[in-house]
């Protein structure tokens, strides 16, 4: 079983939809928990950040972490043709220097 | 501004040959740095970890011997690929992680390596 679970996708939705985008994890010692973008050819870039469980929001941006279910969301609002690209979740079992555990990404697609 | 500068963007080299890429992080001083590699439509995989002024830690099934990591200072991390083949060609990452309050990471933004 992988660490960390996420649909490839490709996912296509039209502008202004809600995008949901969704990991699951298998080690319960996992605390901080991310969301990546990566535009094609790019390195990731951080969307949102999060300790713990939760919700966390920035802009159209929301970041949902349920601990008892190990499974961890991120939420587009008003989704914008800007917005496609690949999302990938990172788990990290404790702060400091560790390494992230990476989704395999989510391609996403928003068509105008 | 960028918080990591990974150098070249993209390169080609002749299969037998080696290929050095930098990563530097700007503004800040890190002690450890990541290297990460992605095949195409894949996620990125953790290749090794390279600490300062120590030897990097290799992940399971990475040959050290094949790429060879040095940090040399706490704003440069090089990783070297030695006798590249074909099957090296991907998507070469490294990222910096700075202690505080959370773990946040920040990315370089890549170096795509051809082996023709």
């Amino acid at each position: 079983q992988k660490e960390v679970e996420q649909d490839p996708g490709p996912l296509s939705v039209p502008e202004g939809a809600i995008v949901s985008l969704n990991c699951t994890y298998s080690n319960s010692a996992f605390q901080y928990f991310m969301w990546y973008r990566q535009y094609s050819r790019k390195g990731p870039e951080l969307l949102m950040y999060t300790y713990s469980s939760g919700n966390k929001e920035d802009g159209r941006f929301t970041a949902q972490v349920d601990k008892s279910s190990k499974y961890i969301s991120l939420f587009i609002r008003d989704s914008q043709p800007s917005d496609s690209a690949t999302y990938l979740c990172a788990i990290s079992p404790s702060g400091g220097y560790n390494k992230l555990i990476f989704g395999a990404g989510t391609r996403l697609a928003v068509h105008p | 501004g960028a918080v990591v500068s990974q150098h070249p963007s993209w390169v080609i080299c002749k299969s037998g040959t080696s290929v050095k890429i930098e990563c530097r992080s700007l503004d800040f001083q890190a002690t450890t740095m990541f290297w990460y590699r992605q095949f195409p439509k894949q996620s990125l995989m953790l290749m090794a970890t390279s600490n300062e002024g120590s030897k990097a830690t290799y992940e399971q099934g990475v040959e050290k011997d094949k790429f060879l990591i040095n940090h040399a200072s706490l704003t440069l991390s090089t990783l070297t690929v030695t006798s590249a083949h074909p099957e090296d060609s991907s998507f070469y990452i490294c990222s910096v992680q700075f202690t505080g309050t959370n773990t946040e990471a920040f990315f370089g933004q890549g170096t795509r390596l051809t082996v023709v």
